[in-house]
């Protein structure tokens, strides 16, 4: 079946960049999401990009996508402390259905 | 976006007791809800599809008959923990999806713990 994969853990300074990578194997899939969870909450959407698409920006989010390598990353400039979370990459082939996620990368950020 | 509410957002249950979450759409009528179900540092795992009026769909490991499902009306669908055990304790999250819509949103969860 579908597997998406994330490193675990990422920690970096207060006002650095932060990159969190994602592959995925499903190579039909036709929407690609990052989403946030705050300690004790659901998940919050961050981003889409659908497939055919290179790369999406959204204020402090980028999120880049490398198709040929089923590859997807999401940088946040200036990191803050509030952006202390877990961010989990999810795929779809069927238009907002059926989602794989992938185990969450926990993001710390150091004052 | 979209508020989808989950009620309660914590419980505590006895072995054998049953638990029912409820999850509402607020501010529109959603045709397709879905119940995930995340143990702890782990992942979100798809337990079911709920459509309104009809049979929900359990994915593959998913005991239908313990984990009830209702989607009576196109803004609420519930799960009902039956004969909860230990191994029930989790976090369970609903999403709803918008038609027209390519993505999900996502309720704020109920943590379950059986004692």
């Amino acid at each position: 079946g579908e597997d998406v994969e994330q490193s675990l853990f990422l920690s970096v300074r207060e006002g650095d960049s932060s990159v969190i990578n994602c592959t995925y194997t499903d190579s039909s899939s036709t929407y690609l999401y990052w989403y946030k969870q705050e300690p004790g909450a659901g998940l919050q959407l961050l981003t889409y990009i659908f497939s055919n698409m290179d790369m999406k920006q959204d204020q402090r989010l980028t999120v880049l996508l490398n198709k040929k390598d089923k590859h997807l990353s999401l940088r946040i400039a200036d990191t803050q402390t509030g952006d202390s979370a877990i961010y989990f990459c999810a795929e779809t082939s069927s238009y907002g259905q059926n989602f794989v996620f992938g185990p969450g990368t926990r993001l710390s950020v150091l004052p | 976006g979209a508020v989808v509410s989950q009620h309660p957002s914590r419980v505590i249950c006895k072995s054998g007791t049953s638990v029912k979450i409820e999850c509402r759409s607020l501010d529109f009528q959603a045709t397709t809800m879905f119940w995930y179900r995340q143990f702890p540092k782990q992942s979100l795992m798809l337990m079911a599809t709920s459509n309104e009026g009809s049979k929900a769909t359990y994915e593959q490991g998913v005991e239908k008959d313990k984990f009830l499902i209702n989607h009576a009306s196109l803004t609420l669908s519930t799960l009902t923990v039956t004969s909860a055990h230990p191994e029930d304790s989790s976090f369970y999250i609903c999403s709803v999806k918008k038609t027209n819509y390519n993505e999900q949103f996502f309720g704020p969860g109920t943590r379950l713990t059986v004692l």
